[in-house]
């Protein structure tokens, strides 16, 4: 049984690029969150997906943004690349029910230059 | 938004000691849990609190939900070399959305 995936691992770009990363879930769950994990410090909250909506969204900007598809598996976009957005990005899954027990995945590490 | 304050922020132990590190709130909060992040891995859920007063164990962790909601603590016993990590707490509020602490970085010294 495969946990949770996220793909790239690692992810390079310059100050005003678009970046787009990727989810899969733990088979069976239905629900998607995404967090910035700056070095050194604990998981930001950005958003939660479920049924392909953003159901929770944390003090993050419109640049970033993100869509569940229908199997569940879920991208993250961020636009306009700062300096300040190079982080882990994780992704956790949870059950809709359980949404308390979510299952992280290994992360993306993002660098802006 | 919210802040989770843990302490303490790093501990150097002898294999065998016990671990006790806790994570205060302004806030009050639904759920507690407990996560372990080992370097480049995403953290992992160890332990989740559901009531005020919650006692819960997990092998050797000990972990409670605090009588104010505002709090929780961890307690690891006989401490082994595969503890070491970061360890972070994560609070729910009735909005569905988790806020982490800073964390405690732990090493456990064979």
């Amino acid at each position: 049984d495969a946990g949770v995936t996220q793909s790239p691992t690692h992810l390079i770009k310059t100050r005003g690029q678009q970046v787009t990363l990727r989810c899969s879930p733990k088979s069976g769950h239905d629900t998607v969150s995404w967090y910035q994990q700056a070095l050194g410090q604990g998981p930001q909250f950005i958003f939660q997906y479920y049924e392909e909506e953003e159901r929770q969204r944390g003090n993050f900007p419109d640049r970033f943004s993100g869509h569940q598809f229908p199997n569940y598996s879920s991208e993250l976009n961020v636009n306009a690349l700062l300096l300040g957005d190079s982080a882990l990005y994780l992704c956790a899954s949870s059950f809709a029910e359980l949404y308390n027990e979510q299952f992280f995945g290994p992360g993306t590490r993002l660098t802006v230059l | 938004g919210q802040q989770l304050n843990q302490s303490p922020q790093s501990m150097f132990i002898q294999e065998g000691e016990d671990v006790s590190m806790n994570c205060t709130s302004s806030s009050i909060f639904n759920t507690w849990l407990w996560y372990k992040q080992d370097p480049g891995e995403g953290p992992v859920l160890l332990i989740a609190l559901y009531k005020a007063g919650e006692l819960t164990s997990n092998g050797r962790l000990t972990a409670q939900f605090g009588i104010t909601r505002k709090d929780s603590f961890l307690n690891i016993s006989a401490s082994i070399p595969s503890d070491v990590g970061i360890y972070f707490c994560a609070g729910e509020n009735t909005g569905n959305q988790f806020y982490f602490g800073t964390g405690t970085s732990l090493t456990v010294i064979p």
